[in-house]
This record gives structure tokens, C-alpha cells and sequence, in this order.
């Protein structure tokens, strides 16, 4: 049973198009994360959520828009898509604060052409 | 600032003993993680320090020393399947799980 588990795990679409991500866990963790891992390896933390509730949003542009619409699930909507966008999107999930133990889902690699 | 350093690649051999060493420079301190991640896989959770000293987990072992803002990781007797990038973290604030991330060391290991 996977864990945490993402879908797409690829999607290719043009600019100016609107995508999503889906993101389920299954491990009854509290929090759950957004991540982005760009060409050169990058890992950066975009946003998290506790039990629902939006609690870490970084410097991430508004077209990025986050759901949560229970704790075992956090999908990631993105609005006009820019070739910069183009990156491997991870979610992943925790006990909650003060854990930092991530469980990572296998990523979303999108391609803005 | 955040700022976390590690060296870009690393090689070594089969059966060997490698250290990866990570700095940082971060505006709050609260435990360093190491991850490891395969080339198209998802990070996995190696390690974790938020004392001084060394912490043991069979071949890996982390280092911390929070005076230098420094940290390594040490891989013994390498085998193939350790050729992965390897992911120091920090964690900057209490109650919170936003870790911050360097870029990663690829690790290549040759029989």
C-alpha cells in the first residue's frame, strides 16, 4: 500500500493553461506539505497544512492555490501556468510539528511547453 | 538569511567510507535532517540531530555541531545502491515542520 500517493505523476501541458495535482496519505498523519524541486535539485517547501488548516505559505505566487478538503488530502491547483512552473511537485506528510520526519510522495513532474 | 552549503558531487568506491558535510546559516535552529533521495524518486528521512554529537543508525551515522553550524553524514562500507543524492535540512523554529533544504550532494558509488 503506498503510502502517500500523487497523481499525475507526469503532466505535460501548454502555457497559460490551469492543472492540478492530487495528493491522498494514508498513514492518519496531521500535516501535509507541498513542495517544489526545480531543474537543479532544488527542494523548496511551498506550503503546509495541519488538520485542514492552512499553517506555512511561503512566497508562492496567487496562482498557486492549495485544497485540503480533509487531513488525508491536499491537492494543488495551478492557474495560467508560466514555463517556470515546470518542476517535480512533492506532497508529503508528517505526525505534525515537531516531527521532521517527511514522508514524500514519488512526485508530479510537470512540463509547461 | 537561509543558507545551507553542501558540496555539489562526490565519488567514491565499493565497500569504502564516504563523508558528506553540510554548513548552515539559518535565522533559528531546531534539528538537522539528512534525506536520501534516488535519481527520480521521492526524498526518504535518513537521520536527525538537534544535540551536539554523533547519532549512530547502522551504516549512516550524523554529526552536529551547532556552535560551527555544521553537520556530516557518514556512509560506510558504500555499496551501489547508496549512488543517490543526499539532502541536508534544517529546521528553523520549534513547532514547525518547514524544513529548509540544500541542494543536495549526488553521491556516486564505483565497484
Amino acid at each position: 500500500d503506498t503510502a502517500v500517493s500523487q497523481t499525475p505523476k507526469y503532466l505535460v501541458t501548454q502555457m497559460g493553461n490551469d492543472k492540478s495535482i492530487k495528493c491522498e496519505q494514508n498513514l492518519g498523519h496531521d500535516t501535509m506539505y507541498w513542495y517544489k524541486q526545480d531543474s537543479k535539485k532544488f527542494l523548496k517547501i511551498m506550503f503546509s497544512y495541519n488538520n485542514k488548516e492552512l499553517i506555512i505559505n511561503e512566497t508562492v505566487p496567487n496562482r498557486f492555490s492549495p485544497k485540503s478538503p480533509d487531513k488525508a488530502h491536499l491537492n494543488l491547483h495551478i492557474n495560467s501556468l508560466e514555463l517556470g512552473d515546470s518542476a517535480v511537485y512533492f506532497c508529503a506528510s508528517s505526525w505534525g510539528a515537531n516531527t521532521g520526519e517527511l514522508f514524500f510522495g514519488e512526485g508530479s513532474r510537470l512540463t509547461v511547453l | 538569511g537561509q543558507n545551507i552549503d553542501q558540496p555539489t558531487e562526490m565519488t567514491a568506491t565499493e565497500g569504502a567510507i564516504v563523508q558528506i558535510n553540510c554548513t548552515y546559516q539559518t535565522s533559528g535552529f531546531n534539528g538537522l535532517f539528512w534525506y536520501q533521495q534516488h535519481a527520480g524518486e521521492a526524498p526518504t528521512f535518513l537521520s536527525y540531530n538537534v544535540l551536539d554529537g554523533l547519532e549512530e543508525k547502522g551504516r549512516f551515522s550524523s554529526f552536529l555541531s551547532r556552535s560551527k553550524g555544521y553537520s556530516y553524514l557518514l556512509l560506510k562500507e558504500l555499496q551501489m545502491k547508496d549512488s543517490a543524492s543526499y539532502l541536508c535540512a534544517v529546521r528553523g523554529s520549534y513547532n514547525t515542520d518547514k524544513l529548509i533544504f540544500g541542494t543536495g550532494t549526488r553521491l556516486q558509488v564505483f565497484p
